[in-house]
């Protein structure tokens, strides 16, 4: 079954840009979507098809998608951004939703 | 305010049986497929069940495959059979972003209902 691998955490300083990682095996042939989610609170999708960003999410967020490897960048990052990050793929050969494992980003 | 409000979650023994809900405000819960996603306690999120627009599309994930039933009129609904310790957790249902193509985004999620399974 598909597997998304993150990183446990990720730190970075204010105003620098962060990168979370997801990986699978061919994960390009895949759309990939990104998930925040702050302390006590529900997700909220930041990027959605690998790279698109919903209207009311900030263009700091961006995404790609490569070879065996998506990410999520977020610039000059605030304090505000301190979450956890989800990968999310849909598996067409299974027909199931698979969710990586979470990246905490702690704002330094 | 357009939202995703669950409700039925709580207390219950291992064995026993528990029916959430996933209702809509100000839009037409119809028009989208839903799904069910999970998180227990500190940990991460995993995706339990989707339901298309017409309801004759379900898929389950394998954990509770057997257990758990989804369904929708003019709610949706997640029937929890034989429940374990291990289904502990926040329950969270989530829209799909589009109302043509199916496995889309969630684009918006309620703020969760709390399960515990316990003796």
């Amino acid at each position: 079954s598909y597997v998304l691998t993150q990183p446990p955490s990720v730190s970075v300083a204010p105003g620098k840009t962060a990168r979370i990682t997801c990986g699978e095996d061919n994960i390009a042939a895949k759309s990939v979507h990104w998930y925040q989610q702050k302390a006590g609170r529900a997700p909220v999708l930041v990027v959605y098809d690998d790279s698109d960003r919903p209207s009311v999410i900030p263009e700091r967020f961006s995404g790609s998608n490569s070879g065996n490897t998506a990410t999520l960048t977020i610039s000059r990052v605030e304090a505000g951004d301190e979450a956890d990050y989800y990968c999310q793929v849909w598996d067409s050969e299974t027909d199931l939703w698979v969710f990586g494992g979470g990246t905490k980003l702690t704002v330094l | 305010e357009v939202q995703l409000v669950e409700s039925g979650g709580g207390l219950v023994k291992p064995g026993g049986s528990l029916r959430l809900s996933c209702a809509a405000s100000q839009f037409s819960l119809g028009k989208y497929a839903v799904n069910w996603v999970r998180q227990a306690p500190g940990k991460g999120l995993e995706w339990v069940a989707s339901i298309s627009t017409n309801g004759f599309y379900i898929q389950y994930g394998d954990s509770v495959k057997g257990r758990f039933t989804i369904s929708r009129d003019n709610s949706v609904s997640l029937q929890m059979n034989s429940l374990r310790v291990e289904d502990t957790a926040v329950y969270f249902c989530a829209r799909e972003r589009s109302t043509v193509t199916i496995a889309e985004a969630f684009d918006l999620w309620g703020q969760g209902t709390m399960v515990t399974v316990s003796s």
